[in-house]
């Protein structure tokens, strides 16, 4: 069974911080890894997808990083600014009868950037 | 071009009812997903629908159902609501089945009274 943690839970910076978000996961045999925001009450933001065969994905001050082999995917925020405050979920999909529907959220960290 | 929308965005409702949801998919998207997020328990996965055919499902009772028409668009029902049904409603859409990016619409709120 696919389990993905995601630590820490909470993290408060000041704004212009590089940081670093972690996700973990506990099997490997997956199609891809997604990394989401979501602002409270709303709907998830997909930020970057990165398929199974990839290393990393960029995207602006946004970079993620996925390593299979030892079941670990991060998210790199750059120069942080207090609109980054946010949820962030990483969802893995794994292999499975009928595919797609194994896809896997972690519990999220909830990013506060302090101005 | 338009994402997901779902519809109504806040729904309230009293132990006993019924609740349906709406979802449009992303033009040209085909899987449509439902996720349950009910506060502290993260997100739950109840249906997942493509080219018109439930194709799984979560653990939830059957009293969750739904279905996708032939324009892909997709409701969600649920009978005999529960108080802990109360949640946010999300629906997601995909182009491609396995390996594609999900997208998500803003939610339904669901509030059982």
């Amino acid at each position: 069974k696919q389990e993905v943690t995601q630590i820490p839970a909470a993290l408060s910076v000041p704004e212009g911080e590089n940081l670093v978000l972690n996700c973990s996961f506990t099997d490997s045999a997956i199609y891809n890894l997604q990394w989401f925001r979501q602002d409270p009450g709303k709907g998830l933001t997909s930020l970057l997808l990165i398929q199974s065969s990839q290393r990393e994905q960029t995207s602006g001050r946004l970079n993620a990083s996925l390593d299979k082999s030892s079941g670990r995917s991060t998210l790199y925020i750059a120069a942080s600014q207090p609109g980054d405050s946010a949820t962030y979920l990483c969802a893995v999909r794994r292999y499975g009868m009928g595919g797609s529907e194994k896809l896997v959220f972690g519990k999220g960290t909830k990013l506060t950037v302090n101005p | 071009e338009a994402g997901v929308t779902q519809s109504p965005t806040h729904l309230i409702k009293t132990r006993g009812q019924q609740a349906t949801l709406r979802c449009s998919p992303i033009s040209g998207h085909t899987s449509v997903y439902w996720y349950q997020q009910a506060l502290g328990l993260g997100l739950q996965f109840l249906l997942w629908y493509d080219e018109g055919e439930e194709r799984n499902r979560g653990n939830f009772p059957p009293r969750f159902s739904g279905r996708q028409f032939p324009n892909y668009s997709s409701e969600l029902n649920v009978n005999a609501l529960e108080l802990e049904d109360s949640a946010l409603y999300l629906c997601a859409s995909s182009l491609y089945k396995n390996t594609g990016e999900l997208f998500f619409g803003e939610g339904s709120r669901l509030t059982v009274l």
